[in-house]
């Protein structure tokens, strides 16, 4: 079982909300960890959106909208990204991370697609 | 401005070596631990290694174990990785990143193949 498990894809609606999960693998904590996440487009490197660990220990990326948010579902051992308004420049890979175990895991990301 | 520029990438046969560097500019570098990420074509993201950024202790993915080697020279701001040992499996875009700080550079190619 992966670390970290993403849905492969989401379609949303413009205007709508959605919101990408990051499941941790059993036995792994989500409440120990800052889930950071990151969006990719088609030919660019990946863009720090935020990194959440609990509402006193976050992080917005210098110039990410405040539509970007993070939380977590402690019942699920899940981060969350919540992009709200969603917009069609939003449509993009989202990838999440956490440092365990002395190396950076990724999920395999979300694509999702706003339509 | 952060910038972070990757060089070192190309076309190598299997059973090849290649050095990646990547130059850091606009935050601490001496100060920042540093990591190589690589992307496969149409695949997710991959953590390769990092680099401590005092004491130089250093991590690696088990499929980099034994064959590549991450460096650092903080007089320089600049990042190394040494491949050896190149396999098919290695081709995919090579970025440089403070995974931490949100800082990625904009990828290096490397291609294995005969």
């Amino acid at each position: 079982q992966a670390v970290l498990t993403q849905p492969s894809s989401l379609s949303a609606s413009p205007g709508a909300s959605a919101s990408l999960t990051c499941t941790l693998r059993s036995g792994i904590n989500v409440g120990t960890y800052r889930i950071y996440w990151y969006q990719q487009k088609p030919g660019s490197p990946p863009q720090y959106l935020l990194r959440y660990k609990s509402d006193s220990d976050k992080n917005q990326g210098s110039g990410v909208p405040s539509r970007f948010s993070g939380s977590k579902d402690a019942s699920a051992n899940a981060g969350i990204l919540l992009i709200s308004g969603l917009q069609s420049e939003d449509e993009a890979d989202y990838y999440c991370t956490i440092w365990h175990n002395g190396a950076w895991v990724f999920g395999g990301g979300t694509k999702l697609t706003v339509l | 401005e952060v910038q972070l520029v990757e060089s070192g990438g190309g076309l190598v046969q299997p059973g090849g070596s290649l050095r990646l560097s990547c130059t850091a500019s606009g935050f601490t570098f001496s100060k920042s631990g540093m990591n190589w990420v690589r992307q496969h074509p149409g695949k997710g993201l991959e953590w390769v290694s990092g680099i401590n950024p005092s004491d130089g202790g250093t991590y690696y993915a088990d499929s980099a174990k034994g064959r590549f080697t991450i460096s650092r020279d903080n007089s320089k701001n600049t990042l190394f990785l040494q491949m050896n040992s190149l396999r098919a499996d290695d081709t995919a875009i090579y970025y440089c990143a403070n995974v931490h700080d949100g800082y990625w550079g904009q990828g290096t190619l490397v291609t294995v193949s005969s």
